[in-house]
């Protein structure tokens, strides 16, 4: 198993261009997620989707757009890139059916994105 | 306000010795979850322990325990016997209300461990 896979590992673009980040899961979650990661800080929520088909906005989604392809695919989306969003960006996954430790949210390595 | 303090943002320790890493939470939700993740250099997220708020126990994980106190609205993690390889920076993150559907994480700023040989 892969576990939480995401490509590309590094990426950079101009400001205005646009990139998809790709990510995909082999745990069969229903659950998948894209956090952003600034420096010196935690983890922000972009967006979320809860099963196939559904997708929400976490607490930062502004410049951003998901698409959940499949049960397994969850892709991001910078329709024009900022320098604001040079960040690291994480997927995660996890199985949303039941409080407890089954719920925990399973990450990928990252991807690290340089807007100039 | 902030729903998660790491009130420490760097800790050194010598190898060996046990260390605690503070969290404090903020919620007014009877149902939540509390995590933490080890993030090495290498920049991926490890999980490694979980707590759940109605849990009676504090859980435990290996060398790492949570000591929870919920009334305190704290869930300080330990590392006991510390090795070189757990220099790293720790979150705590806590999901809140009820579990259906995606659970959404609030991450603290993090604790950068260095553990000295």
């Amino acid at each position: 198993n892969a576990g939480v896979t995401q490509t590309p590992k590094f990426q950079v673009l101009k400001t205005g261009q646009s990139m998809t980040l790709q990510c995909a899961q082999d745990m069969n979650h229903n659950s998948m997620y894209w956090y952003r990661q600034d420096p010196g800080m935690g983890l922000r929520l972009i967006y979320y989707s809860a099963s196939e088909g559904t997708t929400d906005k976490g607490e930062v989604p502004n410049g951003y757009n998901v698409s959940r392809l499949n049960k397994r695919e969850f892709s991001l989306r910078l329709e024009s890139a900022a320098p604001s969003q040079t960040s690291v960006y994480f997927c995660a996954s996890s199985e949303a059916r039941l409080a407890g430790i089954q719920e925990t949210q399973y990450f990928g390595p990252g991807t690290r994105l340089l807007v100039l | 306000a902030q729903k998660i303090t790491q009130t420490q943002p760097g800790m050194f320790v010598q190898e060996k010795e046990a260390v605690t890493l503070d969290c404090t939470y903020d919620t007014s939700d009877q149902s939540y979850g509390l995590f933490w993740y080890k993030q090495p250099s290498s920049g991926e997220m490890i999980f490694l322990i979980y707590q759940g708020s109605y849990d009676e126990q504090n859980a435990t994980e290996g060398r790492y325990s949570l000591n929870f106190q919920k009334a305190r609205k704290s869930a300080n993690l330990v590392i006991s016997a510390s090795q070189l390889g757990d220099s790293a920076m720790y979150f705590c993150a806590m999901r809140e209300g009820a579990s259906v559907g995606a659970q959404k994480l609030v991450f603290g700023q993090g604790t950068r461990l260095t553990i000295n040989p």
